[in-house]
Parts: structure tokens; C-alpha cells; sequence
């Protein structure tokens, strides 16, 4: 059964370092988007995708965010500058096309930021 | 902002009993989606009740949505030590490109 499936598993860096995080979404799949978690809290949406370009995004998702499909499978987060509080859990999602139904999420990645 | 709110945020009860997990939300919706999410991983969607809808049954689960109380609920009945986990509603503001809104969940333990 396709799945969506993210890269790393868990990321360890220092305050001020870029990340990338790294998703592959289910192949015919048009609407990409990137959740995150912090420990013992609510999933939080970031931002959501379609057609190349951000369709929505959070109060979350500042300029410190950017979100690409540089190949037609890959979708990454980037963090430029990360900070402390952004140490989370981040799940990608991806759905089929227009209308209502559900996301299909992936297992996510830990991000620690010392 | 709409938000689903779930009670309780903890449940504990022993296998075989049923589970019944609330959630409520603030503004006008397209549908309600509940989502599982076991210790450390990701979320697994369980059953979606559009706004038009007012039960809806998937296997041991049953949801129900009254609209008028902003509210929704999710039976898990016979429940199972594998039941364990937490729970999730989400609501759809509408039916185009819109970001799942999630409460802050239910813990669920379901003691063998």
C-alpha cells in the first residue's frame, strides 16, 4: 500500500542552523501539506501546496519557512534559522485531489534544536 | 479560528468496555475527520462525517455529528489493548484545499 514517507527520522542541530526536512508523498497525489507537533500538544498546520505553488499557510509559517517540490516527488521544509521553540515533530500529509477526504500522513520527523 | 476541542484528555478503561471520546469546535464546517496517532508516530485518519451527516459507522467505530452543538463523538466499542492511543478530531473549514484544524486530543489506555 503506497505511504508517505519522510527523511530524517529524527534531526538534531544547533540554534541558528538551516534544516531541511524531507518528504516523499503518495505518487498521484496533487495537495501536499506540512503539520508540526510540539510535545504534548496539538498538531499545528504550517503550510499546504498544490499546482507548485503555497496555497495556504499558517501564522506559524514566517519567513524562517520555505516549502519546495524541487523534482515531482520530493517535498521539503526547509527551516532557515532555526530556534529553540521550533523543536517539534513535523508530518508531512498528502491527499488525492479536489473534494473532501482524508490526509494521508507520514510517520514524521523529530526536530531538536539545541 | 475554529478549533477542535476534545474531552476528556484522558481515558482510561479496561478491554472490552467502550470508549466514547467528545469534540467540539467553534465555527462553520465542511466535515469532521477523526485521527489515531500511536506514541511517537504518525496519524492514521479513521473516519470521516461530512457536515451533512448525523452517524456515521466504521467497524467498531461509530461517529456522530450534531452541527447545531458543534459537536462531534467517537464510540470505539469492545475496545482492545491495541486500542491505545491518541485521538484526534479535526474539522474542514470547506471542501477545497483546507488544512486539517485538530483538537488537542484524547488520550486512550485501554488496560488488557
Amino acid at each position: 500500500e503506497p505511504e508517505v514517507t519522510q527523511t530524517p527520522s529524527h534531526q538534531v542541530t544547533q540554534m541558528g542552523q538551516e534544516v531541511i526536512l524531507r518528504c516523499v508523498p503518495i505518487s498521484n497525489h496533487l495537495y501536499f501539506y506540512w503539520y508540526r507537533q510540539i510535545l504534548g500538544q496539538k498538531v499545528e498546520f504550517l503550510v499546504s501546496f498544490y499546482n507548485n505553488e503555497i496555497s495556504e499557510k499558517s501564522e506559524i509559517f514566517d519567513d524562517q519557512f520555505s516549502v519546495e517540490r524541487p523534482d515531482g516527488s520530493n517535498f521539503t521544509l526547509k527551516i532557515r534559522s532555526t530556534k529553540l521553540e521550533d523543536s517539534a515533530m513535523y508530518f508531512c500529509a498528502s491527499r488525492p485531489g479536489q473534494g473532501i477526504g482524508e490526509q494521508f500522513f507520514g510517520p514524521g520527523t523529530r526536530l531538536t534544536v539545541l | 479560528s475554529q478549533q477542535g476541542e476534545e474531552d476528556p484528555q484522558a481515558l482510561s478503561i479496561q478491554e472490552g468496555e467502550n470508549a466514547t471520546m467528545n469534540c467540539s469546535y467553534k465555527t462553520s464546517i465542511n466535515n469532521l475527520q477523526w485521527y489515531r496517532q500511536n506514541s511517537g508516530r504518525g496519524l492514521v485518519h479513521l473516519i470521516l462525517i461530512r457536515s451533512n451527516e448525523r452517524e456515521k459507522h466504521s467497524g467498531r467505530l461509530r461517529v456522530t455529528l450534531d452541527t447545531s452543538k458543534k459537536s462531534s463523538s467517537l464510540l470505539i466499542t469492545a475496545s482492545r489493548a491495541a486500542d491505545t492511543a491518541s485521538y484526534f478530531c479535526a474539522t474542514v473549514r470547506n471542501s477545497g484545499n483546507t488544512p486539517l484544524v485538530f483538537g488537542k486530543g484524547t488520550r486512550l489506555s485501554v488496560i488488557a
